[in-house]
């Protein structure tokens, strides 16, 4: 299996701009996440899918962000109207989702640079 | 509430010592799972273990081994004989009941690793 990919890898915007990132998961995980991390800090969850549903979003997704996963393969994240304190590393991550088994694998993420 | 804490936020040695990180996790569940990834300079979150809590055997895999405590609710693992390709940033990251609480990771805030030569 070919590992989760994300793109585009680098991304920098001046503020107010609005941004998408894609996540393509493994093949046949039904789970994806979406993950926010800022310097000298771990992940933050912010959502996650199974299939298409989305069924849980973090406090952390404000208004400004939103997340589609539309035919249950790949995700796409938003972010309207840029603020400086969206830099940070997005990262996806996507497991089987089985009841006993649900390690999460990750991209390599996405670095969000906004000016 | 649940969280994790990682107590060392950056631990140098030379090579070949050997090296513990420290996991402390808090959660009022029965049921969780643990985790420790590996993030190296590349930026990619690295699977190393998972865990459930109702296994509290210690497991070792080549020169990394992991020690679970409920007793204490800790989650630490010991790196023997360290390399340079060892240096890294780990974390160590809890999930409540994965299948009925979607798997949600939360993490701790890393420990910086660094072996030198």
């Amino acid at each position: 299996d070919t590992g989760v990919s994300q793109n585009p890898r680098h991304k920098i915007t001046k503020r107010g701009q609005n941004v998408t990132f894609r996540c393509d998961p493994i093949s046949e995980h039904n789970r994806l996440y979406w993950y926010r991390q800022t310097l000298g800090q771990g992940p933050e969850f912010l959502t996650y899918f199974q299939n298409e549903a989305q069924l849980e979003k973090s406090r952390l997704l404000s208004d400004r962000f939103s997340a589609e996963r539309p035919k249950g393969s790949f995700s796409t994240l938003e972010i309207q109207r840029t603020e400086q304190g969206d830099s940070a590393m997005y990262l996806c991550a996507s497991s089987r989702g089985q009841a006993t088994t649900d390690t999460q694998y990750f991209g390599p993420g996405t670095r969000l640079t906004v000016l | 509430a649940q969280k994790v804490t990682q107590a060392q936020t950056e631990i140098s040695v030379v090579e070949k010592e050997d090296v513990t990180l420290d996991c402390v996790y808090e959660t009022r569940d029965t049921t969780y799972y643990l985790f420790w990834y590996k993030q190296p300079p590349s930026g990619e979150l690295v699977f190393l273990i998972r865990r459930n809590s109702f296994d509290e055997q210690n497991e070792i895999s080549g020169r990394y081994s992991w020690n679970f405590q409920k007793s204490t609710s800790s989650f630490n693992f010991t790196i023997t004989a360290s390399q340079v390709v060892d240096s890294a940033v780990y974390f160590c990251a809890l999930s409540p009941a994965p299948y009925n609480q979607g798997g949600k990771l939360i993490f701790g805030q890393g420990t910086e690793l660094s072996v030198k030569p």
